[in-house]
Order: C-alpha cells, then structure tokens, then sequence
C-alpha cells in the first residue's frame, strides 16, 4: 500500500524558513518511474503545484517561486524534503506530497499524481 | 499554462449527469488529470491521460478531450460526488491547474 505522510511546523513566522518533510512507504523512488511533488493549498482556494523531484535528482519548480523554494531527497529514509525561504503570511496553506507516478513513450516521460498525502496545514503569523 | 474551469459552480440533484469543461491556453497532447476533493480532505485522482480512469473509481467517472477543450462527465450523480473537482495538466512545466469546480446539492 502507498502512503504518504507530510510533517512540520504549524506555526510559522513572517521571514522564517518552512522546512516539510515527506515520508513515504510502499513504493520504491529508484525507478523512473516514480517521482514526488509537492502540492499547496491556501485555504478555499485551488490547488497550486511547488516542486517535483526524481530518482535521479532531478528537479522541477513553480517559476513564480522557484527562488524560494528547495526541493531534496533521502532515499534511505523514504523521504522528500522541501524548504521555502522568506515565508510570508500569504503562504498559509495546507501542504501536500503526493507520489507522481509515470509513463514514458517516444524519449519522453510524463508524471501524474496518483497518491496523496493527507495534507498539514501551515500558519505564517507574528 | 492556463487552465480555465467552468462551470466554476453546478448545482445538481442526485441522479443527473453532471459535465465540467477545462479549457487550455495550449495544446497539451492529452496530458491531463482530473481530481476530486471533499472539504477538509486531500485530492483524489480520478482521472489521467485525459480519459483513463484510476484503479478504484466508479465507471460514471469519465473524461473525453483533445487539443485544447476536456470534459469530466459525472453519469448519475450519487450522494459521495458533491465535492470540488480541479482538472491538471502535466505536459509541461511547471504543472497548472484550473481553479475548480464545486459540485453542490441543489
């Protein structure tokens, strides 16, 4: 069974750093196949996608947000870590991980998200 | 690139079918998703490649869709649909989605 659980601070002050972790169990991230992204959530309104990362290291971000944001892995725990520098109050959001899963044709390969994460909610306030 | 939703709001009853449009600003070669999401839940796939239902998801589910136009029809609505739906593009980077389509009781 895939899982995905995300973990860190609820509270976070204007100007911080936010560190989320990503947990993950029942699939393997040596494969092509696999990748994690990382999904947020300000509250009623849409979802809107931060970060990805592969296997190989290979790493992919939101343009408007791409100069705060990190996006790493540590295979021999299961786990994804994204940081987002300068936090500000319209950050507040839930964060989710998600596994995205791939199918490669033609020397290309594309990533949906198939499992998700339940989410944690983060706060930027004073 | 954008995605726009519409309707953005539908009221429906249980029993009727239900269509949601997501419109592209480009071409994305089918490279689209569509979720589902219940108030204080985390967003379910439904959806990929345009019209491939994930392993789990009742057949009244489905997607249709080229070039830039893609529709999720609900096929008689049932109790557990209400809910927020959002369609996602993974064709290109950074990955987008539309800004959803909430599916109330009427």
């Amino acid at each position: 069974q895939v899982t995905l659980r995300e973990s860190g601070p609820a509270l976070v002050k204007p100007t911080q750093t936010l560190t989320l972790t990503c947990t993950f169990s029942g699939f393997s991230f040596s494969s092509t196949a696999m990748r994690v992204s990382w999904v947020r959530q300000p509250p009623g309104k849409a979802l809107e996608w931060l970060a990805l990362i592969g296997w190989d290291d290979d790493k992919k971000y939101n343009t408007s947000l791409k100069t705060r944001l990190t996006i790493s892995k540590d295979t021999s725990k299961n786990q994804v870590v994204l940081t987002m520098t300068n936090i500000d109050p319209v950050d507040t959001a839930t964060y989710y991980c998600a596994r995205a899963l791939g199918y490669c044709g033609g020397g290309n390969c594309y990533h949906y998200m198939d499992v998700w994460g339940k989410g944690t909610m983060v706060t930027v306030s004073s | 690139i954008w995605l726009t939703q519409s309707p953005s709001l539908v009221s429906a009853s249980t029993g009727d079918r239900v269509i949601i449009t997501c419109r592209l600003s480009q071409v994305i070669n089918g490279y689209l998703a569509w979720y589902q999401q219940k108030p204080g839940k985390a967003p379910e796939l439904l959806i990929y490649a345009t019209s491939s239902l994930q392993r789990g998801v009742p057949s009244r589910f489905s997607g249709s869709g080229s070039g830039t136009d893609f529709t999720l029809t609900i096929s008689g609505l049932q109790s557990e649909d209400f809910a927020t739906y959002y369609c996602q593009q993974y064709y290109n980077f950074p990955w987008t989605f539309g800004q959803g389509t909430k599916v109330e009781i009427k």
